[in-house]
């Protein structure tokens, strides 16, 4: 089982949808959790942290099951340009001073007029 | 100007040459990564340097070598490249913020023929 997995996408969605990405992680232990976007040709930028209480970011939520070992990414109220690439990111704990952070494949978001 | 610059942007090569992608960063960050980004598959972590001193495998080091030859510099070689090395590089910086911000550079697309 690979470290992370997402959702295969591509999820194609009209304007003002509400879409929702999962992403699983196979690391029981695993200490640090974020969601990266990538938009095409371009290189992966920092969405949000994923906090084990969940957080929200605007049109953005994160959130956390550390029982089921996934976390997901809803978005409210699509918008075009939130048309991208969303990268789950993991850090797996491996050992003291270990901050390797593990990328899942990403999912591919088109926000369609 | 970017934080952090990759250069060259893009390079075609020929199967057997040896290759340098560099990858210099103005953040001050102590921590630098080269991963590789292909379609289906994801990033990947090549080499990581948590000082100049520090050098580590990652995921998939085979086929490439690093030197960090200051803080702000961190060059990936290919000392004799493979058609399969085509990809998309990136470096990658993060600091003394939230564990699993990495700061990336633009990229360097390489194709080995």
């Amino acid at each position: 089982r690979k470290e992370v997995e997402q959702d295969p996408g591509p999820f194609n969605v009209p304007e003002g949808a509400t879409v929702a990405f999962n992403c699983t992680y196979s690391n029981s232990a695993s200490q640090s959790f974020f969601w990266y976007r990538q938009d095409c040709r371009k290189e992966p930028k920092l969405l949000m942290s994923v906090y084990s209480s969940g957080n929200e970011d605007g049109r953005f939520t994160a959130q956390l099951n550390r029982a089921s070992q996934y976390i997901s990414l809803l978005i409210r109220d699509s918008k075009l340009s939130d048309s991208a690439t969303y990268l789950c990111a993991v850090i797996p704990y491996s050992g003291a001073g270990s901050y390797q952070l593990t990328f899942g494949k990403g999912t591919k978001l088109s926000v369609i007029p | 100007d970017a934080d952090v610059t990759q250069t060259p942007r893009n390079r075609i090569t020929k199967t057997g040459k040896r290759i340098m992608l560099e990858c210099s960063q103005t953040k001050g960050h102590d921590r630098m990564y080269w991963y590789r980004q292909d379609p289906g598959l994801g990033l990947r972590l090549i080499y990581y340097s948590f000082d100049v001193k520090d050098i580590n495998k990652g995921e998939i080091s085979d086929g490439y070598s690093v030197s960090r030859q200051a803080q702000a510099k961190f060059s990936l070689s290919l000392e004799s490249a493979i058609p399969n090395q085509t990809a998309l590089y990136f470096c990658a910086t993060s600091g003394g913020g939230a564990a699993g911000e990495l700061f990336f550079g633009e990229g360097s697309r390489l194709t080995v023929l």
